[in-house]
């Protein structure tokens, strides 16, 4: 069964760091594109970060370039979001997403097909 | 303010068929594919309709989608009251290498 499972959330002050990690089964991890997509309380959804199947192609948001990184280890399966200098405005569940096309040298287009539980995040000013 | 432009809300009756609308620009909706996500009370986005049309396997055909221009809408038959939820177009923006949501639509079944 595909899945995706996210943890690392938490409360923390401006400033501060986090690190949220995603492990997924059920596919082969490797050949896919993998993205983070957060909701703040009561709000939309808005795509923060992505990057290729092989982990060499990141993309981010504005709002967070220079502050969030985003890898992955495909030995273990496992996406991560490494989070800096945290903002009130950063406040918000993350959901760990699989891009629906095969992206390994490459980030595709294309739909996010799988989605995780997610994980809060709470920024406090 | 979102990219895409979604109507807040919409509401109908059981039984009935509803069409959520979604606004966009060459950058996005004109030049590359839509999906659909269904956000139920509670629960994580699912992917509903992706590439303008297609189905995932196990979403129904009550639910359909479609693109004309920079604008796409996903149209839903024979409503029911557990459809109510929050409804997500979403496509990839050329201008801004992200990808871009709307603001959602929130379907209320009387």
């Amino acid at each position: 069964d595909v899945q995706l499972l996210e943890s690392g959330g938490g409360s923390v002050q401006s400033g501060g760091s986090l690190r949220l990690s995603c492990a997924a089964s059920g596919f082969t991890f490797s050949n896919y594109a993998m993205s983070w997509v957060r909701q703040a309380p009561g709000k939309g959804l808005e795509w923060v970060s992505a990057i290729s199947g092989s982990g060499t192609i990141p993309y981010y948001t504005d709002s967070v370039k220079g502050r969030f990184t985003i890898s992955r280890d495909n030995s273990q399966n496992t996406l991560s979001l490494q989070m800096n200098r945290l903002r009130a405005e950063d406040t918000a569940l993350y959901y760990c997403t699989k891009v629906f096309w095969v992206g390994v040298k490459a980030i595709p287009p294309d739909a996010f097909d799988i989605w995780g539980r997610g994980t809060i995040v709470t920024v406090s000013s | 303010q979102s990219v895409l432009t979604q109507p807040p809300s919409t509401s109908t009756t059981p039984g009935q068929s509803v069409t959520i609308s979604c606004s966009g620009s060459s950058f996005n909706i004109g030049n590359n594919y839509v999906h659909w996500y269904q956000q139920l009370p509670g629960t994580a986005p699912k992917l509903l309709i992706f590439r303008n049309n297609q189905r995932p396997s196990g979403v129904p055909d009550r639910f359909s989608g479609s693109k004309s221009g920079t604008s796409a809408s996903l149209a839903i038959s024979g409503l029911r009251s557990d459809d109510e939820g929050d409804y997500y177009c979403a496509a990839w923006d050329d201008s801004v290498t992200a990808w871009v949501f709307g603001g959602g639509t929130k379907l209320t079944v009387l």
